[in-house]
């Protein structure tokens, strides 16, 4: 069965880089139509989409974090890998690695999260 | 400001049908398929519809949902108080590029 896992600090402090890893199994992120990604949930408030690479390395990001965020995969590790830079307070959230089947199906399969908390 | 629009909250008893709206643009809805999502509290949300209206297996037929124009609604009948949960709508934005979500609906069984 399909199941992600994202792992990373818990507590950064603003201007720092914040690296997230999603593992997953179940699956193979090189075959066709498949893809893994980020959405993020500030406490209390709505999803929001960061980021998405699919099988065939081609990734897409949110237009108003573009400049701060890097996805990258490493298909033999079953590993996506996250940065956003210059951390703020307003990126404390949970942070979830997401399934995206083909066809079109959705996110279909979500990690539990990981809450990231920007202070100094 | 999400880009998709929902009602903040939506209420029913137990054995009702409710229904929850998502309003978009040509860009977004009116041109992709709409997902809707459920989030039970202190969880993580899980796939409830996807392409407009498929359900993904184990999601019971009690949920429903349906696309026209640029809005699209999620269909809840027989409401029980496992469906206590926020309720988000997504779709793809062309204009934007972008995966968008809705504000999220939390949904009250009274």
């Amino acid at each position: 069965q399909i199941t992600l896992k994202e792992s990373g600090p818990t507590l950064v402090k603003p201007t720092q880089t914040l690296t997230l890893t999603c593992t997953f199994s179940g699956f193979s992120l090189s075959t066709s139509g498949v893809g893994v990604g980020w959405i993020r949930q500030p406490p209390g408030k709505a999803l929001e989409w960061l980021a998405l690479i699919y099988w065939d390395g081609d990734k897409r990001y949110s237009p108003s974090l573009k400049s701060r965020l890097t996805i990258t995969k490493d298909t033999s590790k079953n590993q996506v890998v996250l940065t956003m830079t210059n951390m703020d307070p307003v990126d404390t959230a949970t942070y979830y690695c997401v399934h995206d089947g083909s066809n079109w199906v959705g996110f279909d399969y979500w990690g539990q999260g990981t809450l990231v908390t920007v202070s100094s | 400001q999400s880009v998709l629009t929902q009602p903040p909250s939506a209420s029913g008893t137990p054995g009702q049908r409710v229904t929850i709206s998502c309003s978009g643009s040509s860009s977004n809805i009116g041109s992709n398929y709409v997902y809707w999502y459920q989030q039970l509290p202190g969880t993580a949300p899980k796939l409830l519809i996807y392409r407009n209206n498929q359900r993904p297996s184990g999601v019971p037929d009690r949920f429903s949902g349906s696309k026209s124009g640029t809005s699209a609604s999620l269909a809840i009948s027989g409401l029980r108080s496992e469906d206590e949960a926020d309720y988000y709508c997504a779709a793809w934005d062309d204009s934007l590029s972008a995966v968008v979500f809705g504000g999220g609906t939390k949904l009250t069984v009274l």
